[in-house]
């Protein structure tokens, strides 16, 4: 079955700090990933997403992505985070084959960037 | 461009009755999906809809069952509520469409806040 997984589910940082934050998926075949942020008391808002092509995507406010198709995996990155990142991250993504299409989200993680 | 709306933002029913809630997509978005977030299991997804039919379904009980409009708008009905249904509904749409059934970026609705005593 398919599955997401992101390992950390709370981060602490001081800002200026690095940030990278895991997500696995289990499945062979295609699919398509994103990664989406929650401010508190805000909407979800897509981050970045990756559909085919160079395997390092970039996305709003400084944050990237690389996907490494032989992990499975599609880890967020940004290299100096700032006290307005503290939200919750969700890594999703869309398995698709020729007779299904399903669209998970991981755990989340809770970054706090202290000041 | 509005965004997704929801309706209502915030509701308390009580164990056994049923509820409807309502999602208006982005003008010209053809596909909605719901999920449910809860602290426990995160977000999940409960099905998508795409031109009035249902696509694609999550795995949940039938008590959870949706319809969508000629004008992509969707609504989704639980039905005999349980204390563990509590949790943030959320709808999204996209573009849909395409043959491969790509999902396209999914656009998010604040929620509706379901309380169930």
């Amino acid at each position: 079955a398919q599955s997401v997984s992101q390992h950390n589910h709370h981060v602490i940082l001081s800002e200026a700090a690095s940030l990278e934050l895991g997500c696995n998926y289990s499945y062979g075949g295609t699919v398509n990933l994103f990664w989406y942020v929650q401010y508190p008391g805000q909407h979800l808002q897509l981050l970045l997403k990756y559909f085919s092509g160079d395997p390092l995507v970039k996305g709003i406010k400084g944050f990237e992505a690389e996907f490494i198709k032989s992990k499975f995996s599609f880890n967020l990155r940004k290299p100096s985070v700032q006290w307005s990142d503290t939200a919750e991250y969700f890594c999703a993504v869309n398995f698709f084959s020729y007779n299904f299409n399903k669209f998970y989200f991981g755990s989340g993680t809770k970054l706090n960037v202290k000041p | 461009k509005a965004g997704v709306t929801q309706t209502p933002r915030y509701l308390i029913k009580t164990r056994g009755q049923q509820v409807t809630l309502s999602c208006s997509p982005i003008s010209g978005h053809r596909s909605v999906s719901w999920y449910q977030q809860t602290p426990g299991q995160g977000l999940q997804f409960l099905f998508e809809y795409f031109s009035e039919t249902q696509r694609n379904k999550g795995n949940f009980p039938g008590r959870f069952s949706g319809r969508q409009f000629s004008n992509s708008r969707s609504e989704m009905n639980v039905s005999t509520l349980e204390l563990g249904d509590s949790a943030l509904y959320l709808c999204a749409s996209s573009l849909g469409g395409g043959g491969s059934g790509t999902y396209n970026e999914q656009f998010f609705g604040p929620g509706t806040r379901l309380t169930v005593l």
